[in-house]
């Protein structure tokens, strides 16, 4: 089945770092996203990617959709104590249903 | 996006016994979704629950284990069945509503905590 492969799976950083990380498939994909998911809560969508070669930002948070279709980005700049969390990938199968294949996770530690 | 409200939000039971996990959106939706998150880990989707009929499985569950009902467009049950420690897990409910902008479809309730010993 598809799957996307997300690194690195944890990170240990000093607040005002910046952050990247990173999913990759060997499937194509027309959809993807990013998710931040705290303790205690469902994961909360933080930038979508429609189309090959996109860079959208969301305040601090920049993500890109690759230009194979295959793989996608996240960066945070400037990290504050707020943005600890699992921080996922997700995208939609091309074809079929609507389900969500998610990536491992990132999960993100920083130090004040 | 759609609000979604999941509940219980966490339960500690008993094995053997089953749970059943509500969830209520605000707004008609056309899929609805449950995921299982187990500890430390990413998200698996167990079935897409269709309105009017049975849900669809994904491989490695069944609906003996984890039947749902979604009786309309803004209500869906899972009922974990016969529990074991095993499915100790984070239960979500997921929907995807298009509402013709950008800014994606695919919205998460807050999650069911499910502890069993």
């Amino acid at each position: 089945g598809q799957q996307l492969n997300q690194s690195p799976q944890s990170m240990f950083i000093q607040e005002g770092e910046d952050v990247s990380m990173n999913c990759t498939s060997s499937s194509i994909f027309n959809t993807w996203l990013w998710y931040k998911q705290e303790p205690g809560e469902g994961p909360v969508l933080l930038i979508a990617l429609y189309k090959a070669g996109e860079l959208t930002s969301n305040g601090r948070l920049t993500a890109q959709f690759g230009i194979t279709r295959k793989d996608s980005f996240l960066n945070i700049s400037a990290s504050i104590p707020s943005d600890v969390g699992i921080y996922f990938c997700a995208a939609p199968p091309v074809q079929g249903a609507q389900k969500l294949v998610f990536g491992q996770g990132t999960r993100l530690t920083i130090n004040p | 996006s759609a609000v979604i409200s999941q509940k219980p939000s966490r339960d500690i039971c008993q094995r053997g016994t089953s749970l059943t996990i509500q969830c209520q959106v605000d707004s008609q939706v056309t899929m609805m979704f449950w995921y299982r998150q187990q500890p430390g880990q990413s998200l698996t989707l167990i079935a897409t629950a269709n309105q009017g009929s049975e849900a669809t499985y994904e491989s490695g569950f069944v609906i003996d284990k984890f039947p749902i009902s979604r009786p309309n467009l803004t209500f869906s049950t899972l009922t974990v069945s016969n529990m074991s420690p095993e499915d100790s897990s984070i239960y979500l409910c997921s929907v995807v509503r298009w509402d013709g902008h950008r800014g994606g479809g695919y919205t998460f309730g807050s999650g069911t905590r499910l502890t069993v010993v």
